[in-house]
């Protein structure tokens, strides 16, 4: 799977909106752009995923370039349960397999 | 729906022996995938199994195994067990394979201590 580049951390204040930037500029035609995020002690979740449109569902939103080098996931509003590790991971449609490739993440402060 | 579970969900065990971990799918899931997860490595791919047969196998010895039973349910076996074996063990399952787009649902992990 193609890489991806993450800040290694970010805080962010409650119920302010939080913006977790991706850089994946080696990314290909068939490459989705996978979130997951992982909150202490628990397995990593899934968060949300898109090709070449925003993507909106309850947890997020996805932004992608027009490029589609980089993508931006949008927490409208964070709460303290928000803090968490979180991955982007690029995955090829057209993969045979489940395999995650996970990067280490941005760790996502919130403070109330 | 029941999520993906795992048992024991802790387990301490000493150099050299062995540890059998399960796992038991969503139902309806017929695709299982482990992953190792330490602070210095962090989250990393074991294998997968569907329909009982391994379909991919990450970068790790021959003492890490694996295998899928009938209802899906699946089990990572580890012998010889050195103190770099301790982490937390993840496991994921998913509806159908091949397919990039479809999501994992992950476990809570069995943490593993090798003394």
């Amino acid at each position: 799977d193609a890489k991806t580049t993450q800040p290694n951390s970010m805080e962010s204040n409650e119920e302010e909106p939080v913006h977790l930037p991706c850089n994946h500029s080696t990314i290909s035609g068939t490459d989705y752009i996978h979130w997951y995020r992982q909150l202490p002690s628990q397995g990593p979740e899934y968060v949300i995923h898109g090709l070449t449109s925003n993507v909106n569902n309850r947890m997020a939103s996805l932004a992608i370039a027009e490029d589609r080098k980089s993508s931006t996931l949008i927490l409208h509003r964070a709460t303290l349960r928000d803090a968490a590790v979180y991955y982007c991971i690029l995955r090829d449609s057209g993969a045979g397999s489940y395999q995650l490739t996970f990067g280490k993440g941005t760790k996502l402060s919130v403070i109330p | 729906k029941a999520g993906v579970t795992q048992t024991p969900r802790y387990l301490i065990k000493t150099r050299g022996q062995q540890v059998t971990l399960s796992c038991s799918p969503i139902s309806g899931h017929r695709s299982v995938s482990w992953y190792q997860q330490t602070p210095g490595q962090g989250l990393q791919f074991l294998f997968e199994y569907f329909s009982e047969t391994q379909r991919n196998k990450g970068n790790f010895p021959g003492r890490f195994s694996g295998r899928q039973f009938s209802n899906s349910r699946s089990e990572m076996n580890v012998s010889t067990l050195e103190l770099g074996d301790s982490a937390l063990y993840l496991c994921a399952s998913s509806f159908s394979p091949g397919s990039g787009v479809n999501e994992q649902f992950f476990g809570p992990g069995t943490r593993l201590t090798v003394l």
